[in-house]
């Protein structure tokens, strides 16, 4: 049971390239989630998913584009980087209740130069 | 207006002491879900506590408790008897109801446990 995992763990870009973030999940859950933790402002989400096929814009969306085509898996896009996106970004997934946490990935840590 | 408001950049503590960070909370829906999550320096985001808004008592997870003042929209987290593994960024969020589900953070407490 690995949990949350993301691909890739580091990552360096060059303004205007771009580059796909993996999230997997093996608990079944039904909600996924991805954020951008900047310092001093905790954390915001960027786009989420209440289930296959289906995602919507968080907070800070603009740049980004996502795509649930399998429940355990969410991917996470930039299509031209800029070095606002700098940033560590985080997977989360949970089940689609109330009172159940977000099970959080290890974090990418993306630099746009 | 901030849904997640916690107030403390940065505290101390000594070892062995109790601390309270706080936080409070925004909301007009009538069924909420309150988080509160570690960060260590490593980086990994750990669950630590969980209040519902119909939740009749405080939650308590061994050490850590949870002080929900309702009428005053606040859940300050309590850490009783801290260890220097307590060290690190903490964040409170809230899940609110409805169709959305989706979860809001606030800035988090950087705590620092002296030895």
């Amino acid at each position: 049971n690995a949990g949350v995992t993301q691909t890739p763990k580091f990552r360096v870009l060059k303004t205007g390239q771009s580059m796909t973030l993996l999230c997997a999940q093996d608990m079944n859950h039904e909600y996924m989630y991805w954020y951008r933790q900047d310092p001093g402002m905790g954390l915001r989400l960027i786009h989420y998913s209440v289930g296959e096929g289906t995602t919507a814009k968080g907070e800070v969306p603009d740049g980004y584009n996502v795509s649930r085509l399998k429940k355990q898996n969410f991917l996470l896009g930039l299509e031209s980087a800029a070095p606002s996106q700098t940033s560590v970004y985080f997977c989360a997934s949970s089940y689609a209740t109330l009172t159940y946490e977000q099970y959080f990935g290890p974090g990418t840590r993306l630099t746009v130069t | 207006a901030q849904k997640i408001t916690q107030t403390q950049p940065g505290m101390f503590v000594q070892e062995k002491e109790a601390v309270t960070l706080d936080c409070t909370y925004d909301t007009s829906d009538p069924s909420y879900g309150l988080f509160w999550y570690k960060q260590p320096s490593s980086g990994e985001m750990i669950f630590l506590i969980y209040q519902g808004s119909y939740d009749q008592q405080n939650a308590t997870e061994g050490r850590y408790s949870l002080n929900f003042q309702k009428a005053r929209k606040s859940a300050n987290l309590v850490i009783s008897a801290s260890q220097l593994g307590d060290s690190a960024m903490y964040f409170c969020a809230m899940r609110e109801g409805g169709g959305y589900q989706k979860v809001t953070f606030g800035t988090g407490t950087k705590l620092q446990v002296i030895p």
